[in-house]
């Protein structure tokens, strides 16, 4: 595809659930980030992918909450035993390697709602 | 006291208005600085980027940066019902392997016909 594919749009789920987003970067792209957006707050950094180095996860705010990437394709982000203040949308981003300094291409979101 | 600040607003003005946004900073060490547009529902989108102080414009679109008063802004004119959203500013450090962006909290802008 042309821009960042993230699925699912929406998701709901019930608290204590696991859930698992899925990032489909812009095609050689090598940098992908997720970050996560609060209503009312701004982008939150959880963790930036680059090639094949180790991920930068210093962002991730508990150890519920991990994320894989295959190579320079696709990333998932996972989080388990989900509570309420997980609700957020979970953007992912990606770029040529640094890039034009700052040009993120960003999805539309995954909007996690948790009961 | 937060390393970006930025006024959430909303922000309601007339079609064809001058809109000023700005963000102040904490971090004397940003130097890459930058505007991003969120509409509703959709990912952000670089409007803007500017590398330490000075101004750069784009059409109806002006970012301006003051390191030494930790401040930047973003003029919009002719301000049209289609500049309706989110505006988030952004910085980050400058060096290898520097790829964290900071964000402001963004401020909503409405532009009313």
């Amino acid at each position: 595809g042309a821009g960042v594919s993230q699925s699912p749009s929406n998701k709901v789920t019930e608290k204590g659930k696991d859930v698992e987003l899925r990032c489909d970067p812009i095609s050689g792209h090598t940098a992908l980030y997720w970050y996560r957006q609060r209503l009312g707050q701004g982008l939150e950094f959880l963790i930036y992918f680059q090639g094949n180095s180790a991920p930068d996860k210093s962002g991730l705010p508990s150890d519920r909450f991990s994320a894989e990437r295959t190579g320079e394709s696709v990333s998932t982000l996972t989080i388990q035993r989900t509570q309420q203040e997980d609700s957020a949308v979970y953007l992912c981003a990606s770029s040529l390697e640094q890039g034009r300094t700052g040009e993120l291409f960003f999805g539309e979101g995954s909007r996690l709602t948790v009961l | 006291q937060k390393e970006v600040e930025q006024d959430p607003g909303p922000l309601s003005v007339p079609e064809g208005a001058i809109v000023s946004l700005n963000c102040t900073y904490s971090n004397s060490a940003f130097q890459y600085f930058m505007w991003y547009r969120q509409y509703s529902r959709k990912g952000p989108e670089l409007l803007m980027y500017t590398y330490s102080s000075g101004n750069k414009e784009d059409g109806r679109f002006t970012a301006q940066v003051d390191k030494s008063s930790k401040y930047i802004s973003l003029f919009i004119r002719d301000s049209q019902p289609s500049d309706s959203a989110t505006y988030l500013c952004a910085m980050r450090v400058a060096g290898a392997g520097s790829y964290q962006l900071t964000f402001g909290k963004g401020t909503k802008l409405s532009v009313i016909p």
